[in-house]
């Protein structure tokens, strides 16, 4: 099955500082989504993006999928920003399988 | 997005009682819906695939017998844990998703079980 490996594993950042997460995947994919699971445990959709470059605020996220990797870039960061963030990918009619996640600190 | 809601978010539960999972897609026909699986600081885990109307499949080391998943609509999945044990306590989120709109899966705000 599809492998998808995230780094790095874990984040410690100052506050409004900015970093980039990455998503490596073993195989061609059609449907990859970067999620934010808050301490609560709620899982937010940050961006669906197979393929290209999306931006929503402070947050950005790139994928090449011929070169099967994927970017989340956090800018300016917030300590709200603080959780786990998923990399999910899934193949047409097949299952979407998760990441190991980065775990993301933000101090003030 | 479209909306996905999961009820309960919380159960605690005897040991030995079984416990029954709603995942309910509100604005949307979901031809397939996903289960998964989180133990504390680990990533989740898809325990099982359903489809409308068919059986579910079932991820390799889930024992399907002790969960019960149930498809009998486009909006409503149902996971039923059976006979839970202490070990069962876990964080369960489910997605779902219309294929023929060819869109990303939504996701429920999980179910925290703890059994007792």
């Amino acid at each position: 099955g599809i492998q998808v490996e995230q780094s790095p594993p874990d984040l410690i950042l100052q506050e409004g500082a900015n970093s980039t997460l990455r998503c490596n995947f073993s195989d061609s994919v059609n449907n990859l989504q970067w999620f934010h699971q808050n301490p609560w445990g709620q899982l937010i959709n940050l961006f669906y993006i197979p393929s290209g470059t999306k931006q929503n605020g402070r947050l950005s996220a790139t994928t090449v999928a011929t070169e099967r990797y994927s970017l989340l870039y956090i800018s300016s960061s917030q300590t709200t920003d603080s959780g786990v963030y998923f990399c999910a990918v899934g193949i047409s009619y097949d299952k979407v399988i998760f990441g190991p996640g980065t775990s993301l600190s933000v101090i003030p | 997005g479209a909306v996905v809601s999961q009820h309960p978010s919380r159960v605690i539960c005897k040991s030995g009682t079984s416990v029954k999972i709603e995942c309910r897609s509100l604005d949307f026909q979901a031809t397939t819906m996903f289960w998964y699986r989180q133990f504390p600081k680990k990533s989740l885990m898809l325990m099982a695939t359903s489809n409308e109307g068919s059986k579910a499949t079932y991820e390799q080391g889930v024992e399907k017998d002790k969960f019960l998943i149930n498809h009998a609509s486009l909006t409503l999945s149902t996971l039923t844990v059976t006979s839970a044990h202490p070990e069962d306590s876990s964080f369960y989120i489910c997605s779902a998703e219309n294929r023929a709109l060819n869109t990303e899966a939504f996701f429920g705000q999980g179910t925290r079980l703890t059994v007792v």
